[in-house]
């Protein structure tokens, strides 16, 4: 069963940045069948998409988030990582990792439990 | 970048009733990439409809999804007490975008 799991810190100081991982197990982040991707959902609010990554390494991210985003994959590591520069209050937030499937039309058909990153000084 | 506009806000229902979806894109989207997806407090999201129509494994056949172009529909044909929820769509084109989502919540 393929499982996901977030880690990285959970208090972030403002305008530093924000580091997650992405650990994937029961299944290979190298498969050409899916995208890697990050999600969040600032409390008590719905969900925005950050960015997602392949396995080759080519990026998408989202237009009003592109300036302060990265999202790196490491294949020998099974993981992938998201790396948020700047941050202000605004980017309080459960963050979830998830994988899109080309058999789901690129749907999310795997998510990780989220981690909850709080900026505050 | 497609905006997705989901209504209604709430939906207040009881068990046993039809539940009604919308989500509404800013321009046409390929039916193709449009997924449902139902939230629990404290969980992570669960898909249940990609392709706008195809229920992901293990969903239950309640949930049914319908539409093209820039309106599909999310009906849940009977309540349990298990459906109420937060409701997005979610759709794919040259990046992923969601919905605000819809809380379907006990009359």
């Amino acid at each position: 069963q393929l499982q996901l799991q977030e880690s990285g810190p959970g208090l972030v100081k403002p305008s530093e940045t924000l580091s997650l991982t992405c650990t994937v197990s029961g299944g290979s982040i190298s498969s050409s069948s899916y995208y890697w991707g990050w999600i969040r959902q600032p409390p008590g609010k719905g969900l925005e998409w950050i960015g997602s990554i392949y396995y080759s390494g080519s990026t998408y991210y989202s237009p009003s988030l592109k300036s302060r985003v990265t999202i790196s994959v490491d294949t020998s590591k099974n993981h992938f990582s998201l790396n948020l520069s700047s941050v202000t209050a605004a980017d309080t937030a459960v963050y979830y990792c998830a994988r899109a499937n080309f058999n789901t039309w690129n749907g999310f058909d795997y998510w990780g439990q989220g981690t909850l990153v709080t900026v505050s000084s | 970048e497609i905006v997705l506009t989901q209504s209604p806000g709430t939906l207040s229902l009881s068990p046993g009733e039809r539940a009604t979806l919308s989500c509404r894109a800013s321009q046409s989207v390929s039916s193709s990439y449009l997924a449902w997806y139902q939230q629990k407090p404290g969980q992570a999201p669960r898909l249940l409809i990609y392709g706008a129509s195809s229920r992901a494994t293990g969903i239950p056949d309640r949930f049914s999804g319908s539409g093209s172009g820039t309106d599909f529909t999310l009906t849940i044909s009977r309540l349990e007490p298990e459906d109420f929820a937060v409701y997005y769509c979610q759709q794919y084109g040259s990046g992923w975008t969601f919905g605000q989502g819809t809380k379907v919540e006990i009359k």
